[in-house]
């Protein structure tokens, strides 16, 4: 069956420190990869999509980059974290062509 | 452009009441229409799907929408909650002429469920 892994669960990061987040995915090949944040309160925001290894979709200029090394691999990264980057970060995939997505259990981020 | 609006920021229902949670839609095309649900602090879960057909789609946990084209509406709904409903539920539209396949979440709409 496929399953979607997200790791950490909760991270709490200064100012300025580097943020990497992983999300792999089991039991499917080729899917499309989706990292959202999703601010208190708000509804989900796509920031990244790929479909396919180092194929990567920015969907909002910000302090966030992405990347797809391997075809069930995802990560999403910073260099220096800001304040503003505090949020729940959720990982999705969706079987080519199709739609409806399975998410991961979210990344819960703090930055202080 | 494509979007998403949920006009109920929150609803309270009865156990045991119906339930309708709205969502219109914006979209150039025929659209995939899709119900999440999540609850605290979990990642979001697939409650139903529209592509095509016809337009009564039934999902998981009893859930149920309506896909309206002439209202741009696509409203979910469950003939009796249950205390377990209570969550948070988002209404989102696909768009597949990316080859990426993007969808676009509502801000969401909170249930609460009173005994």
């Amino acid at each position: 069956s496929q399953t979607i892994h997200q790791w950490p669960a909760t991270l709490v990061q200064p100012v300025g420190s580097p943020l990497s987040l992983e999300c792999t995915v089991e039991g499917t090949s080729n899917p499309n990869l989706y990292w959202y944040r999703q601010a208190a309160g708000r509804g989900l925001q796509l920031l990244f999509y790929s479909v396919g290894i180092g194929q990567i979709s920015s969907e909002v200029p910000q302090n966030l980059s992405a990347s797809r090394p391997q075809d069930r691999q995802f990560i999403l990264s910073s260099k220096k974290l800001l304040l503003s980057d505090s949020g729940f970060y959720l990982c999705a995939w969706s079987v080519v062509g199709s739609g409806g997505y399975t998410f991961g259990s979210g990344t819960r981020l703090t930055v202080v | 452009a494509q979007s998403v609006t949920q006009p109920d920021i929150h609803i309270t229902v009865s156990e045991g009441a119906s339930l309708e949670l709205r969502c219109n839609y914006s979209y150039g095309a025929t659209p995939y229409l899709f119900w999440y649900v999540q609850s605290p602090g979990q990642g979001l879960q697939l409650l139903l799907k529209y592509f095509s057909g016809d337009t009564l789609v039934q999902g998981i946990k009893g859930f149920e929408a309506e896909f309206k084209r002439s209202q741009s509406s696509f409203n979910l709904r469950k003939p009796s909650v249950h205390w377990s409903d209570a969550a948070e539920y988002f209404c989102a539209v696909g768009d597949s002429s990316t080859g990426g396949f993007k969808t676009i979440f509502g801000a969401g709409t909170r249930l609460f469920v009173k005994a």
